[in-house]
């Protein structure tokens, strides 16, 4: 079984650019929340898919948007980048929305110059 | 709102005991409980429910109080390997799975 993956594992942007990251879910699972961890920092709920459609958001601009594929992989797509933007950026996947776990990935280090 | 961990950091000598605590001023439905090492993606160790039903590791165990919006998590007989952050994520509405989590309590092991 694999695991969550996510891609690219690190990063470097300049302010303004626009940057993609990729997240593959575990077999079996059709939901993917997105989180931004800052260094020393709980993770952020940006939003949630659920069966390709989003299911939920949390505080973060429309610069920050998704999309989920029928495979359920994601991706999470940031536009007009800014330094604050810089951190960890988490996806997690769960077999449905009810009292489940979710099975995080190892994270894209995303900096922003 | 993010829910409140305490103590923000703990240090122990292997063998001991521990409680970290979790804080809502919301109602809740749930709490998730995490570790994450140092560079390494949060790893899942229990979810407590609303009504009593919880699901995680045999070897962790952890309380909730509805009422007063509260979350423990008691980690015994500490072994270097538990070190890490621990992050509380509350749920408040069914079927949501939203996290909110707490800012996390760094816990060292040392032998």
């Amino acid at each position: 079984e694999t695991g969550v993956t996510q891609s690219p594992t690190h990063l470097i942007k300049t302010r303004g650019q626009q940057v993609t990251l990729r997240c593959s879910s575990q077999s079996g699972h059709n939901t993917v929340s997105w989180y931004q961890q800052a260094l020393g920092q709980g993770p952020q709920f940006i939003f949630q898919y659920y069966r390709e459609e989003e299911n939920g958001r949390g505080n973060f601009p429309p610069r920050f948007s998704g999309l989920q594929f029928p495979n359920y992989s994601s991706e999470l797509n940031v536009n007009a980048l800014e330094l604050d933007d810089s951190a960890l950026y988490l996806c997690a996947s769960s077999p449905g929305l009810r009292d489940n776990e979710q099975f995080f990935g190892p994270g894209t280090r995303l900096t922003v110059l | 709102q993010q829910p409140v961990q305490s103590p923000q950091a703990v240090i122990l000598r292997e063998g001991e005991d521990a409680v970290i605590n979790c804080s809502s001023s919301k109602a809740l439905y749930s709490v998730h409980w995490y570790r994450q090492k140092h560079g390494e993606a949060p790893v899942f160790l229990m979810i407590l429910l609303k009504g009593g039903e919880q699901k995680g590791h045999e070897k962790i165990s952890a309380s909730f109080n509805e009422k007063k919006q509260q979350s423990s998590l008691y980690l015994t007989a500490s072994q270097l390997s538990y070190s890490g952050t621990y992050f509380c994520g509350t749920e408040q509405g069914q079927g949501a799975q939203k996290l909110v989590f707490g800012q996390g309590t760094r816990l060292t092991i040392n032998p």
